[in-house]
């Protein structure tokens, strides 16, 4: 069964560094998100990402954040200068239709 | 603005029924879906419902009453893989391309023996 994949499942970088994170949605899905989760607190939708662009973020998705979709299969999301607050599990989605938004398993930041 | 309630945590037996309540008030609705997560894990698909009435899907049923905006997801014939935090996601006011998710902090499930 087609899944999301993400790497890397765990990042460690000081404050102040840039990380990317990657996701390979499945492939014949056409929206793709990105939503983070600090340890236990409720999922935050962070961006959603279709026809080559952005079509919503929230009010966390500031300019220290973007997204590119570099080739055909990956999905980035940069932290350009990272926070403390910045530590939480990173979520990609991507849907073929409105109804079910499929999760991959997860990056999980700390930032030291 | 824009809230979704479900309560904190729910302890069921083994084989029981158990119901868990989600109320939300949104700008717009354009479907309510539930997600289950276990712990250290992503979120999976359960169920959506954009119209009144009840989904089933095998041991898993969720209701929807927009008037209300009160959904319900109900659990079947309880399992011990069944412990998990379960969340209520509503998508909101439907825009272009907009498929944003609006999530609850989510209803922790104990199933025991």
């Amino acid at each position: 069964e087609p899944e999301v994949t993400q790497t890397p499942s765990h990042q460690v970088t000081q404050m102040g560094q840039e990380v990317i994170l990657r996701c390979v949605p499945i492939s014949n899905h056409l929206y793709f998100y990105w939503y983070r989760q600090i340890l236990g607190q409720k999922v935050e939708f962070l961006v959603s990402f279709y026809n080559n662009e952005i079509s919503e973020k929230s009010e966390i998705f500031d300019d220290q954040f973007s997204v590119e979709r570099p080739d055909g299969s990956n999905f980035t999301l940069k932290i350009r200068s990272t926070k403390l607050e910045d530590s939480a599990m990173y979520f990609c989605a991507s849907s073929e239709t409105e109804n079910e938004q499929f999760f991959g398993p997860g990056t999980r930041l700390t930032v030291l | 603005g824009q809230n979704i309630d479900q309560p904190t945590e729910m302890t069921a037996t083994e084989g029981a029924i158990v119901q868990i309540n989600c109320t939300y008030q949104t700008s717009g609705f354009n479907g309510l879906f539930w997600y289950q997560q276990h712990a250290g894990e992503a979120p999976t698909f359960l169920s959506y419902n954009v119209l009144d009435g009840l989904e089933e899907k095998g041991r898993f049923s969720s209701f929807l009453s927009r008037s209300k905006g009160y959904s319900y997801l109900l659990l079947k014939e309880l399992q011990m893989k069944d412990s998990a935090s379960y969340l209520c996601a509503v998508r909101g006011l439907y825009a272009g391309n907009n498929r944003k998710l609006i999530w609850g902090l989510g209803t922790s499930l104990a199933v025991n023996p």
